[in-house]
């Protein structure tokens, strides 16, 4: 079975400062990994997603996250955020080929401040 | 617009009562899946469909029932609601084997059981 641990419930960054929130992710099997975003009062949307190929996935927003097998991990960076990005966003991750089933992790509070 | 439809937003049930949470999707998406959404809890699979008339356990099933006897129409049932069965919906669908590359999300039901 797949899990998926994001190693902070919130983080606090300064406008325009730099972030990292954090993934890590358990499989016996080869995975499938995607970060959703969450905005206050509103359903997910995906944010990007890893399936295979270039470790370095780019989404929307300005976001990008790295896959790294060798330490089962899946962070999520912006160079600059915005007081927009402030939303929760959650880790996920599903075995391909077996029953479309995705596992979130329990999210991280982006707070932006001032 | 195409997309998930759940139906009501807001719900506010007694103790024992029944009651019946209605997710519609028109983009003829093959998965649907039902998710609860719990303070530091992240998203909790219910019950998942991979098509009409197929339907499975997530990880959390207890209190809960569903059918799928359209492509389109996934309710999630609670038979005898609990004060432990407050919290925020939401159901999820995508085309069979394509779920690997994100779900459409419904933008949720708020439950409270008094």
């Amino acid at each position: 079975a797949q899990s998926v641990t994001q190693l902070d419930s919130q983080v606090p960054v300064f406008e325009e400062a730099p972030v990292e929130l954090r993934c890590n992710y358990s499989s016996s099997v080869s995975v499938y990994l995607f970060w959703y975003v969450q905005y206050p009062n509103q359903g997910l949307q995906l944010l990007l997603k890893y399936l295979s190929g270039s470790t370095l996935v780019k989404g929307i927003n300005g976001f990008e996250a790295e896959f790294n097998k060798s330490q089962t991990s899946f962070h999520l960076r912006k160079p600059s955020v915005h007081i927009s990005d402030t939303a929760e966003y959650f880790c996920a991750v599903s075995a391909p080929g077996r029953d479309d089933k995705i596992i979130f992790g329990k999210g991280t509070r982006l707070h932006i401040l001032p | 617009n195409a997309g998930v439809t759940q139906t009501p937003k807001f719900q506010v049930l007694k103790t024992g009562q029944s009651m019946t949470l209605q997710c519609a999707q028109d983009m003829n998406h093959e998965y649907m899946s039902w998710y609860r959404q719990d303070p530091g809890m992240g998203l909790r699979l219910i019950h998942y469909s991979v098509g009409a008339g197929i339907t499975d356990q997530g990880e959390v099933p207890n209190g809960y029932n569903v059918s799928r006897s359209t492509t389109e129409d996934f309710p999630l049932r609670l038979l005898s609601a609990a004060p432990s069965q407050t919290s925020v919906y939401f159901c999820a669908s995508s085309y069979l084997g394509q779920g690997n590359y994100g779900y459409t999300f419904g933008s949720g039901t708020r439950l409270t059981v008094v």
